[in-house]
């Protein structure tokens, strides 16, 4: 699995859209993007995937560059109970592999 | 909520001991993944069974071991433990042909 970069922290106001970019500049052709959060210590909850066409749903949207190099959670409205750390993971779909998890971003959320 | 069990949430023992930690997949979901989460180690894969089978291993100790009941749940069994094992343990279950993992809540181990 593909190696993803994520910046360690970030803030973002309530009500604002939260932008939350991850580097996956050696992705191969058949890997997704995956993004799950974990809140304070409950069980990761998976949010969004993605292999190259942008894909949204209740929760979010994830824009995937054309070069496929890089990619964005978008949380377009943030809550308080977004505050989170945001994990992007790089697989090969329908893998049932294990997740590897990175050290993530921690989204603070601020009213 | 994932539809994911796991039991007891928290657990308190002394080194030495042995624990046994359950967990109960979401309905029909054949797959059970069990993560230990440290503070100086992050999210780790340990194990993997699918329907009964052990499929993959990760970093899991030999003190450790996991298995899969006919009805699907799963046990993880930590022997011996030591101060270093005290971290929240969680099991995901996914189900077949797809590639999400749902998390339960977790069990925070304390080893004292």
């Amino acid at each position: 699995d593909a190696k993803t970069t994520q910046p360690t922290s970030m803030d973002c106001a309530e009500g604002r859209a939260a932008n939350l970019p991850c580097n996956h500049s050696t992705i191969s052709g058949n890997e997704y993007v995956y993004w799950y959060r974990q809140i304070h210590s409950q069980g990761p909850q998976y949010i969004i995937h993605g292999l190259k066409n942008n894909e949204t749903n209740e929760m979010a949207s994830l824009i995937i560059t054309e070069d496929r190099k890089s990619s964005t959670l978008i949380l377009p409205h943030a809550t308080l109970r977004d505050t989170a750390v945001y994990y992007c993971i790089v697989r090969v779909s329908y893998n049932t592999d294990k997740l590897i998890f990175g050290t993530g971003t921690r989204l603070q959320v601020f009213p | 909520d994932s539809g994911v069990t796991q039991t007891p949430k928290h657990l308190i023992t002394a080194t030495g001991q042995r624990v046994t930690l359950r967990c109960s997949p979401r309905s029909g979901d054949l797959s059970v993944y069990w993560y230990q989460q440290s503070l100086d180690q992050g999210l780790q894969f340990l194990i993997h069974y699918y329907n009964g089978e052990e499929r993959a291993k990760g970093n899991i100790l030999e003190r450790f071991s996991a298995q899969q009941f006919p009805d699907l749940h799963s046990e993880l069994n930590l022997s011996s433990l030591e101060l270093g094992d005290s971290a929240l343990y969680f099991c995901a279950s996914g189900a077949s042909g797809t590639d999400t993992q749902y998390f339960g809540p977790g069990t925070r181990l304390t080893v004292l």
